[in-house]
């Protein structure tokens, strides 16, 4: 089967660093992904692991430790339209094409000024 | 930029009618998927679709649903006899690759099965 869970919310001020959590149990693995998604919105696409270690991309950071089925998404110098949910996403190991990928319930932020 | 287009934005049905649902995937994209998300819920997979032939699908996606691709440009989810429970976001997604590729996701089409 497959669990992703992560934090149900969490809140944060203006011009901070906040690190949302991701942990994970699948029957296979093939990358890691992090969406955000505003209310009554599509998911974005930010990051995306498949090796440990840590990938940046301006202010969003993301890493990954196969071995524990862990990840974080690490947010700096908030801003309010960071208010959002984060989703952490999944794509398990398939024999098939367009393997999908599986979504944990998302975080909400908010940030505050 | 390219993106996923996806209508109706919203469609209001009575329960027991069929609902026939329209994407637009970005057009080098080979890779297509559906998912759903009941208000305040996570988003949920599908379906998957590749070289015209559904490659995985959820325990969600029984006999009431099919997905067809009837032209070179669309992708369709059809809900044969819609319930309440249909009610939801559903979302159209496609991706270039699909060992490695993101999903870009369109805007969403609101179903409300009254």
């Amino acid at each position: 089967g497959q669990n992703i869970d992560q934090p149900t919310e969490m809140t944060a001020t203006e011009g901070a660093i906040v690190q949302i959590n991701c942990t994970y149990q699948t029957s296979g693995f093939n990358g890691l992904f992090w969406y955000q998604q505003h209310a009554g919105e599509a998911p974005t696409f930010l990051s995306y692991n498949v090796l440990d270690g840590l990938e940046e991309k301006g202010r969003f950071s993301s890493f990954l430790s196969r071995s524990k089925g862990y990840s974080y998404l690490l947010l700096k110098e908030l801003q309010m339209k960071d208010s959002a949910s984060y989703l952490c996403a999944v794509r398990a190991r398939s024999h098939q094409a367009g393997t999908a990928l599986i979504f944990g319930k998302g975080t909400t932020l908010s940030v505050s000024s | 930029e390219p993106e996923v287009t996806q209508t109706p934005s919203h469609q209001v049905t009575q329960m027991g009618q069929e609902v026939i649902l329209r994407c637009v995937p970005i057009s080098n994209h080979l890779y297509f998927y559906w998912y759903r998300q009941i208000l305040g819920q996570k988003v949920e997979f599908l379906v998957s679709f590749y070289n015209n032939e559904i490659s995985e699908k959820s325990e969600i996606f029984d006999d009431q649903f099919s997905v067809e691709r009837p032209d070179g440009s669309n992708f369709t989810l059809k809900i044969r006899s819609t319930k309440l429970e249909d009610s939801a976001m559903y979302f159209c997604a496609s991706s270039e690759t699909g060992g490695t590729g993101e999903l870009f996701f369109g805007e969403g089409s609101r179903l409300t099965v009254l």
